[in-house]
């Protein structure tokens, strides 16, 4: 069965700290790893990840895979209030379907 | 402008009832997704479709019934045998269902009294 787990559920920290978030996935024919900032209702795209090693970078975060181990974790440096929100990791699965981890949800305290 | 557009934002229905979630896309995407977000749950795949007259069932489609008759819209059924339908509810859309990113639209939030 298809699974994608992400570490932690949750994270407190202070603005200015960097962060980083972990998604770990069991998939059939694996084809690409996305990465998704949920603030108020609809997701937002981060990055799509398809090859091993090479980082994406937007601004202040960061995001590689490492297909061999099966994970991908996404940086957030020098964090900013603006930064909370949920991180949602997802994968494409072998029907093609997306399958999403349960989430880390971000708190940047002031 | 092109995107996804979910209709309504907030929708309250009897216990017992049926009721139809709305999306349209204007995008020309092949794929579209219906998923539900409870708290601390993630995003749970209901249905998804690959291209028109096509869907294939998801984790949780028990309760649930979809159509793909235009390209543009996948309208979700919340049926009366949907035990726990108080939810969040997410249509996405992407140009296949491979390596191509999925937009969002903003979401129903369904409450079932």
């Amino acid at each position: 069965e298809d699974k994608v787990v992400q570490s932690p559920l949750s994270l407190v920290v202070h603005e200015g700290d960097t962060v980083t978030l972990n998604c770990s996935y069991e998939v059939t024919n694996f084809r690409s790893l996305l990465w998704y900032k949920q603030e108020k209702k609809a997701p937002t795209f981060l990055f799509m990840l398809t090859s091993s090693g090479i980082e994406k970078k937007s601004g202040r975060l960061s995001s590689i895979l490492d297909k061999k181990e099966l994970f991908s974790i996404l940086n957030i440096t020098a964090t900013q209030t603006g930064d909370s929100a949920v991180y949602l990791c997802a994968v494409v699965g072998s029907q093609g379907n997306l399958i999403f981890g349960k989430g880390t949800k971000l708190s940047v305290k002031p | 402008d092109g995107g996804i557009t979910q209709s309504p934002k907030y929708l309250f229905r009897k216990e017992g009832q049926n009721v139809t979630l709305s999306c349209e896309q204007n995008l020309n995407h092949d794929a579209m997704y219906w998923y539900r977000q409870d708290p601390g749950q993630g995003l749970r795949l209901i249905y998804y479709s690959q291209i028109v007259n096509d869907f294939q069932k998801g984790d949780i489609a028990e309760g649930y019934s979809v159509s793909r008759e235009k390209k543009e819209s996948f309208p979700l059924t919340v049926t009366s045998a949907q035990k726990n339908p108080t939810a969040f509810y997410l249509c996405a859309s992407s140009i296949t269902t491979a390596n191509t990113e999925a937009f969002f639209g903003q979401g129903t939030r369904l409450t079932v009294v």
